[in-house]
């Protein structure tokens, strides 16, 4: 059974970079070429915001209005899934999870497709 | 467009249906799916390609398309569907990943 655990610092200052991990069990690897991999959050009171999608060939896709502050790669020795955000506010504060696309939907690339399992989350306050 | 709208509370009661909606992005040529989620757990799939259901979750749960509106419906309401509801789509140009702003649903 796939399964996906977030984790990270819990508590950050503003301007400070957030580093977030995803530790994915129950794949033999997350490089696997039907794999693809997306954070989302969801801020206090708000709704669930996409932050970005890494695919098994290492592309990655961002939220146009986070682009030039979020990365997303992948240590695949260690089948994690990793999120860096800069430059943080007070707005970033949330619950941050990761999740997969559904196989078929990355095989098909028919469009941005669905996900399917999802972490915990981790929750992240942006605070001095 | 770039955003999904869809009505931000639902009531009903136990045993009713309920019918959450959804519009904008590029729907219906971009594929619809519905996650419901509860506080403090992580979101569940329920519906996805417009109409998919996920093997485990109940037939009470469907979707459906009509024009530029997509619909999530639940059969025979029980208490433990009180949760908010998210479609989620893609924008036109097929990358980029949306969501809409949620429903709460209500059991009354």
């Amino acid at each position: 059974q796939l399964q996906l655990q977030e984790s990270g610092p819990g508590l950050v200052k503003p301007s400070e970079t957030l580093s977030l991990s995803c530790s994915v069990s129950g794949v033999a690897s997350i490089s696997r070429s039907t794999y693809a991999w997306g954070w989302i959050r969801q801020p206090p009171g708000k709704g669930l915001e996409w932050i970005g999608t890494i695919y098994y060939s290492g592309s990655t896709y961002y939220n146009p209005s986070l682009k030039s502050r979020v990365t997303i790669s992948t240590d695949t020795s260690n089948n994690q899934i990793s999120l860096t955000v800069n430059s943080l506010t007070a707005a970033d504060t949330a619950v941050y999870y990761c999740a997969r696309v559904r196989e078929d939907d990355v095989v098909q690339v028919a469009d941005t497709g669905a996900f399917d399992y999802w972490g915990q989350g981790t929750p992240v306050t942006v605070s001095s | 467009s770039s955003e999904l709208t869809q009505p931000p509370s639902v009531s009903v009661s136990p045993g009713q249906t309920a019918r959450i909606t959804c519009s904008g992005g590029a729907l219906p040529q971009q594929f619809a799916n519905w996650y419901r989620h509860k506080p403090g757990q992580a979101p569940v799939l329920l519906i996805y390609k417009h109409t998919e259901r996920p093997s485990g979750v109940p037939e009470r749960f469907s979707g459906s398309t009509s024009g530029p509106t997509v619909t999530l419906t639940i059969s025979g309401v029980q208490a433990e569907d009180e949760a908010d509801y998210y479609c989620q789509s893609g924008d036109s140009s097929g990358i980029h990943v949306i969501f809409g702003g949620g429903t709460k649903l209500t059991v009354l």
